[in-house]
């Protein structure tokens, strides 16, 4: 059955740092999704992306948060200077159509020290 | 604001009890409701799924789920959980006519069967 792939498993960071969280959507899925879910707290939606454009962001998924495609399977995201409270749970997700069911990867969990 | 509400943060059971969840949303328009289990060290599963017709839908392993569109309700059920049913829930909402697939989910209740 196919399904959503994401590395690292777990990633510990220092505050300040880069880091990518990297993912492999189904292949033959267009639509293309980040969440996050703090510890204790609801799962709550980052991006989505479609046809290499961002088609909704949420607050936020400010100026320190980017998504890519950089080829055609993998969907990453980088936080470009990570601060405590971006310690989360982080889920990628993908769907044929928006209107689809959205499958979801493992996660990554980032810790930022 | 849109959101969805569950009422439940830890629900406690033993085997072959009734399981019923609560999932209320906000939500203007029509909308795709979603019900979503993560067991233990797994990803997000869809368990099952709404978006038009019968409200009563039927998904995987014994669950089923009704939509009621004058409570904005979604509740979950099942009539006897077992053990492997130890899990985290989430209830979900899209907009119906979404075209960015963005999804809002509950807080998530933890369902703790004991053998």
């Amino acid at each position: 059955e196919p399904e959503v792939t994401q590395t690292p498993s777990h990633q510990v960071t220092q505050m300040g740092q880069e880091v990518i969280l990297r993912c492999v959507p189904i292949s033959n899925h267009l639509y293309f999704y980040w969440y996050r879910q703090i510890l204790g707290q609801k799962v709550e939606f980052l991006v989505s992306f479609y046809n290499n454009e961002i088609s909704e962001k949420s607050e936020i998924f400010d100026d320190q948060f980017s998504v890519e495609r950089p080829d055609g399977s993998n969907f990453t995201l980088k936080i470009r200077s990570t601060k405590l409270e971006d310690s989360a749970m982080y889920f990628c997700a993908s769907s044929v159509q928006p209107n689809t069911e959205a499958f979801f990867g493992q996660g990554t969990r980032l810790t930022v020290v | 604001a849109q959101s969805v509400s569950q009422h439940n943060h830890h629900v406690i059971l033993s085997e072959a009890a009734s399981l019923e969840l609560g999932c209320n949303y906000s939500y203007g328009g029509t909308v795709n409701l979603f019900w979503y289990v993560q067991y233990p060290g797994q990803h997000l599963q869809l368990l099952l799924k709404y978006f038009s017709g019968d409200p009563l839908v039927k998904g995987i392993k014994g669950f089923e789920a009704e939509f009621i569109k004058s409570k904005f309700s979604f509740n979950l059920r099942k009539p006897s959980v077992q053990w492997s049913d130890t899990a985290e829930y989430f209830c979900a909402v899209k907009g119906g006519s979404s075209n960015t697939g963005k999804l809002i989910f509950g807080q998530g209740t933890t369902l703790q069967v004991k053998p």
